[in-house]
Formats: C-alpha cells, structure tokens, sequence
C-alpha cells in the first residue's frame, strides 16, 4: 500500500516550454502533496505544499508563476515549469500524505532536462 | 529555525564492517524522524521512522536507529554491512507544529569496498 507514482520519469523540452509532471497516489486519498526539487548531488529542497481544492503554500524564493501546482483531486497534483530555462532542469519528487499520517509517501521522481 | 545535519558528506566502509550514520536536528517542537535511502536516479525509500515511543528503532534491510533527546540525534546503524547498501543516505525531521513539512538533511553518501 502506499503507492505514489509520478510521470513522466524523464522529460526533455526546449528552453521557453512548458512541461507538466504528474503525481498520483495510487492507493490512498492525498489531502496534502509536497513537491521537492533536488540538484545533483544535493538534498531535497521543499518547494511548495498543496492541499487538495486549494491553493499551494510556496516555500520563500520558490516563484509561484513559474511553479505551477494544482491539487485538483485527492489523488491526483500537478507542477508545471512554465517557461522553462536550463536552470530549471533538476530532479523533481513529489510526496503525498494522508490525513490520518506523519509520514509522507515518496514518488520515484521525475527528471527535467531544459536544453 | 528547523534544521538538520548531517556531518559525514562520505563515508567508506568495509563490505562487512559495521556502519553509524549520524544526524543531528535543531527543531522547536517535539520532532519525527526518518531515514531515507536514495540510489543513484531513483526515488527515496523509507527505512525506518520515529514518531514516539521506544526509542531505539527498528527499520528494513536490518537497520536500526536510535533517538536520543538530550543530544538532539537521531543516528542510523548496521552491524554489518552488504555491498548493496552503498546509496546516499538522508535524515528528515518533521513536526506537526510546523504542517509536517519535512527538512531534510544534505545527506551522507556510503561507499562499501569489498
């Protein structure tokens, strides 16, 4: 149980695209999802934390245009990088919890690559 | 503010010998706890957790670890460990008084020479 999946797995775009990555909890209602962001060879860095029908709390600095999450379902949140810049490519994870639970459930993660 | 550490970026160990991981957290709440192991490109997976109780816990692939209030740790151990466990390795701390966000700390990278 416990199942969170994330897709794509990897994804290329051009500079100035958007691209939206996806977060389903597969078992489970996700009243919070948490998106990471982690750079190569570095830890995971909270980025935002959405509840289910409403609107997502940015960690400061994290720009909310460019981030964009939506928690449309309880099981179910996107991210889209819009105009995306080579700078943006990094390895983005997201986690969802369940009301009743510390514990947050990991995705395997998704890697963006901005040429 | 929260913050997690920990000190060892490396460490190498002998297929065999016996591993401690360290983590130290600075919060201003009663914490929960969580090891993460990491494999190159891939997502994290839990190890083990501690949310009250005993102290001393018991995860996956025969790791344990134990939390200590008055030091303000939380440090991973094996007594023996396999070629397979070389992965990074991260500490977070939570707590319900700050939305369960999570911080984690940079992370220890373990190398097991054979």
């Amino acid at each position: 149980g416990a199942v969170v999946s994330q897709h794509p797995s990897w994804v290329i775009c051009k500079s100035g695209t958007s691209v939206k990555i996806e977060c389903r909890s597969l078992d489970f209602q996700a009243t919070t999802m948490f998106w990471y962001r982690q750079f190569p060879k570095q830890s995971l860095m909270l980025m935002a934390t959405s509840n289910e029908g409403s609107k997502a709390t940015y960690e400061q600095g994290v720009e909310k245009d460019k981030f964009l999450i939506n928690h449309a379902s309880l099981t179910l949140s996107t991210l889209t990088v819009t105009s995306a810049h080579p700078e943006d490519s990094s390895f983005y994870i997201c986690s969802a919890r369940d009301g009743t639970s510390y514990e947050q459930y990991f995705g395997p993660g998704t890697r963006l690559t901005v040429t | 503010a929260q913050s997690v550490t920990q000190p060892d970026i490396h460490i190498t160990v002998s297929e065999g010998a016996s591993l401690e991981l360290r983590c130290n957290y600075s919060y201003g709440a009663t914490p929960y706890l969580f090891w993460y192991v990491q494999s190159p490109g891939q997502g994290l997976q839990l190890l083990l957790k501690y949310f009250s109780g005993d102290t001393l816990v018991q995860g996956i692939k025969g790791f344990e670890a134990e939390f200590k209030r008055s030091q303000s740790s939380f440090n991973l151990r094996k007594p023996s460990v396999h070629w397979s466990d070389a992965a990074e390795y991260f500490c977070a701390v939570g707590a319900l008084e700050y939305g369960n966000k999570l911080v984690f700390g940079a992370g220890t990278i373990l190398r097991v020479k054979s």
